[in-house]
């Protein structure tokens, strides 16, 4: 089956740094990609919508300026957390839906960012 | 928007027993239902689907029924085993290229031996 990779897995830093999260579609094409986050015990929470070569699309409440999305390739999705607070601490999952029009979404493994 | 709602939060069912989560959703549009399993600090994957042309689907010990007119549909596992265990998120969407899910809160599943 389709599969997405997520890097780093875990990452831990300092308030007031930026984080970079890659998500990757490493066997098919990916013209749409979304990030999630999830906290313990939670759902799902939509954060965004990925268009290759397009802007991203947010969801209500989510900072833009705050989670950068950049999608530039097929195969590949960055999120980037802007000047990092612990509440931004939490878990990041991406999804990738494959260009040939299934309607499923691939999950990624998830990035667990721990700000300090 | 689309809501979607899911009960029960947490379900506890003996080794072979059968166990049960319903869904229910909001936008009449919607028309794709996957559900999803997630371990403890896994991904979520697939494990079932259902379409609105259809009202019921089964692959092997899971099930899914939908009731488009009442805008709900279900889970079931029978003879659950330990490895059953984990978060079932049920999610609705419109089935239009591009268009993300909506999760439920998710059911906590555990199977006790």
């Amino acid at each position: 089956g389709a599969v997405v990779s997520q890097h780093p897995s875990r990452v831990i830093c300092k308030s007031g740094t930026s984080v970079k999260i890659e998500c990757r579609s490493l066997d098919f094409q990916a013209t749409t990609m979304f990030w999630y986050r999830q906290f313990p015990k939670k759902s799902l929470m939509l954060m965004a919508t990925s268009n290759e070569g397009s802007k991203a699309t947010y969801e209500q409440g989510v900072e833009k300026d705050k989670f950068l999305i950049n999608h530039a390739s097929l195969t590949l999705s960055t999120l980037t957390v802007t000047s990092a607070h612990p509440e931004d601490s939490s878990f990041y999952i991406c999804s990738a839906r494959d260009g040939q029009g299934t309607h499923e979404q691939y999950f990624g493994p998830g990035t667990r960012l721990t700000v300090t | 928007g689309e809501n979607v709602e899911q009960h029960p939060s947490t379900l506890s069912v003996q080794e072979g027993d059968s166990a049960v989560i319903k869904c229910t959703y909001s936008d009449s549009a919607s028309n794709y239902f996957p559900w999803y399993k997630q371990e403890l600090g896994k991904r979520p994957q697939l494990i079932i689907d259902i379409r609105s042309n259809v009202g019921e689907k089964k692959d092997q010990r899971i099930a899914v029924t939908l009731n488009k007119t009442a805008k709900h549909f279900s889970l079931h596992i029978t003879e659950t085993q330990p490895e059953d265990s984990a978060v079932y998120f049920c999610a609705a969407s419109r089935r239009n290229y591009g268009q993300n899910f909506v999760f439920g809160p998710g059911t906590r599943l555990s199977v006790l031996p």
